[in-house]
């Protein structure tokens, strides 16, 4: 499969706990995007990289929320002191640099107990 | 910046008959629009894109229309079947940062 990947799936953590999220991008796209989709609700945009550089990111994204991708290819999304409301699905997109069509992988759903 | 209103929020729709949802931005510099198709507990699949130099592009039942001067974009989806219930999105890209807004997206019903 040479399309957009994520690790893990699912994932269930207590509030207050840290997790960590990878998305592996297709190989010769060098944008990655991160998205949040909560049910019934189009995703809404946190953060993109062009290669390494991380170069904007959202007002929705809080300091709890740290976003890298060291060598340009894989990412990472980390939410520290998890709470309820951080519950969503976390999409990950990548596209060719510009204006390239963003193709999405299947998602880390996120559920804070 | 940018806002994206899409209509109508569910469509339901007869097996084999058409089904048409549209999508207003206000940003008249956005070149690129897409529509993603999403079934429940998936990821958003691009089912069709248009730019901002032609006025249609259709993909067999599938087609999208752009009207850049009135800022509105539609996708038409003719002889619905029932793998075409899904929730739709539209989508604007930012040229400012290539960030793509998304409309609030249309929940497609096909009915038998």
């Amino acid at each position: 499969d040479t399309g957009v990947s994520q690790n893990p799936r699912h994932k269930i953590t207590k509030r207050g706990q840290n997790v960590t999220f990878r998305c592996d991008p297709i190989s010769e796209h060098n944008r990655l995007y991160w998205y949040r989709q909560t049910l019934g609700q189009g995703p809404e945009f946190l953060t993109y990289f062009q290669n390494e550089a991380q170069l904007e990111k959202s007002r929705l994204l809080s300091d709890r929320f740290s976003a890298e991708r060291p060598k340009g290819s894989f990412s990472t999304l980390e939410i520290q002191r998890t709470e309820q409301g951080d519950s969503a699905m976390y999409l990950c997109a990548s596209s060719l640099a510009g204006g390239g069509t963003q193709y999405f992988g299947p998602g880390t759903r996120l559920t804070v107990l | 910046g940018e806002n994206v209103e899409q209509h109508p929020s569910t469509l339901s729709v007869q097996e084999g008959d058409s089904a048409v949802i549209k999508c207003t931005y206000s940003d008249s510099a956005s070149n690129y629009f897409p529509w993603y198709k999403q079934e429940l507990g998936k990821r958003p699949q691009l089912i069709i894109d248009i730019r901002s130099n032609v006025g249609e592009k259709k993909d067999q039942r599938i087609a999208v229309t752009l009207n850049k001067t009135a800022k509105h974009f539609s996708l038409h989806i003719t002889e619905t079947q029932p793998e075409d219930s899904a929730v739709y999105f539209c989508a604007v890209l930012r040229d400012s940062n290539y960030q793509l807004i998304w409309g609030a997206g249309t929940k497609l019903i096909i009915k038998p």
